[in-house]
């Protein structure tokens, strides 16, 4: 059984580029949360899909969006990027009635 | 700030050793969680503790958590290289779902 699996791994953009992250839930799995932890901090909360909606949303622009498909996976899309969107950005889930959540081993995006 | 605190900020021990971390917040929580990550990349999770739990055990590693003093601890026994990590508490608050609130974590050295 797969974990939760992100594409790409590495990513580098130039600023003001957009950049779409993807990632694959664990098996059964119904809810996605991505989750943005720069670098000697810890991840910070953006927002979570579940039933293809955003069910809450952390303190991050508009710029920063989503998407769940039927299958469950999501995509992360960021607009307009800055140098300061340079981190690693981790796709996590779970079941809605459950707060335990798997990661998967995160894209690194570096924003030059 | 609705994140953990953890203390030590980094912890170098001998391998055969215990190691403590802890974890101190300011809001009632739902539940506190561990996670692990390795080398910047995926966080694995350890542990989970309810709010109504006062102590929880999974293998060398075990949980505690005060809530009239808003804090948890976790103790690894018998420490091992592979040990070598960063620690995280991750924060659920009720009615927050399965968002979690990281704080900055605890980078824990073992010596061979």
């Amino acid at each position: 059984d797969a974990g939760v699996t992100q594409s790409p791994t590495h990513l580098i953009k130039t600023r003001g580029q957009q950049v779409t992250l993807r990632c694959s839930p664990k098996s059964g799995h119904d809810t996605v949360s991505w989750y943005q932890q720069a670098l000697g901090q810890g991840p910070q909360f953006i927002f979570q899909y579940y039933e293809e909606e955003e069910r809450q949303r952390g303190n991050f622009p508009d710029r920063f969006s989503g998407h769940q498909f039927p299958n469950y996976s999501s995509e992360l899309n960021v607009n307009a990027l800055l140098l300061g969107d340079s981190a690693l950005y981790l796709c996590a889930s779970g079941w809605a009635v459950n707060t335990e959540a798997f990661f998967g081993q995160g894209t690194r995006l570096t924003v030059v | 700030s609705q994140q953990g605190e953890e203390d030590p900020q980094a912890l170098s021990i001998q391998e055969g050793e215990n190691a403590t971390m802890n974890c101190s917040y300011k809001t009632s929580i739902n539940n506190l969680q561990w996670y692990r990550q390795n080398s910047g990349r995926g966080l694995v999770h350890l542990i989970l503790i309810r709010s109504n739990e006062r102590e929880k055990h999974s293998g060398r590693l075990r949980v505690t958590l005060d809530t009239s003093k808003k804090s948890s601890s976790l103790l690894i026994t018998a420490s091992r290289a592979a040990d070598t990590a960063s620690y995280f508490c991750a924060l659920a608050y009720t009615g927050a779902n399965s968002k979690l609130t990281f704080g900055k974590g605890i980078t824990l050295s073992v010596r061979p």
